[in-house]
């Protein structure tokens, strides 16, 4: 398996569930992030990890924990979400490296009722 | 001002029409510059890194004007397959590497 993969595609909770998104990297890098894409806003970036240490945290509300074991796994944990918080939320990979693009997941596809 | 300005569109074109985008930039020290392609309910794939003497990748030519801060992007003889959202993407200079993402431009090819 190759890329950045990311699981599940979809996911439906309600407010009080807690649950997990998972991205795996196979490209060797050694920077991971979590970008939140909601309809007709640009993708935000959410958290940044580098050698697994968290470097970025954009402000991001405490309902939103991410977790990152190994440069290669990083989880994002969920609890007590909005319905505002239902969005495309897609994991990134890239090299550490000031021209390095990033190379996306296939995204999660969140809903919360 | 945004960080990163994209006109949305749609750009509506006929196939094999040559369209451009542009895409500002407010942080002058920026110097990473990126367009992706986003298809509808897909992740954004990497379409070319914008380098300062411009490059070109097919029918696919990128610019960078640093006295004007924007980058372009031209698409040649547009197909069918080129309807999609292109991202503009430029790295934020501060104490961590951040890449921050325009909004988009909808392009849309008609046969």
């Amino acid at each position: 398996e190759t890329g950045v993969t990311q699981t599940p595609r979809h996911l439906v909770m309600g407010m009080t569930n807690k649950k997990s998104l998972k991205c795996e990297q196979h490209l060797g890098h050694n920077a991971m992030y979590w970008y939140k894409q909601s309809a007709k806003k640009p993708l935000e970036l959410m958290f940044v990890y580098n050698f697994k240490e968290q470097t970025e945290n954009n402000s991001v509300p405490s309902r939103f924990s991410p977790e990152c074991p190994n440069s290669s796994h990083l989880f994002l944990h969920l609890h007590t979400l909005q319905p505002e918080d239902s969005a495309l939320y897609l994991c990134a990979s890239s090299q550490r490296g000031i021209d390095s693009p990033l190379h996306f997941g296939n995204g999660t596809r969140l809903t919360v009722t | 001002r945004k960080e990163v300005e994209q006109d949305p569109g749609p750009f509506n074109v006929p196939e094999g029409a040559t369209v451009a985008f542009n895409c500002t930039y407010s942080n002058s020290a920026s110097q990473s510059f990126f367009w992706y392609r986003q298809d509808c309910r897909k992740e954004p794939k990497l379409l070319m890194s914008v380098y300062s003497s411009g490059n070109e990748d097919g029918r696919f030519t990128a610019q960078l004007n640093r006295a004007s801060q924007y980058i372009s992007l031209l698409i040649r003889d547009s197909k069918l397959s080129d309807s999609a959202t292109y991202l503009c993407v430029v790295n934020k200079m501060d104490s961590s590497y951040k890449l921050i993402f325009g909004s988009g431009t909808r392009l849309l090819v008609r046969p």
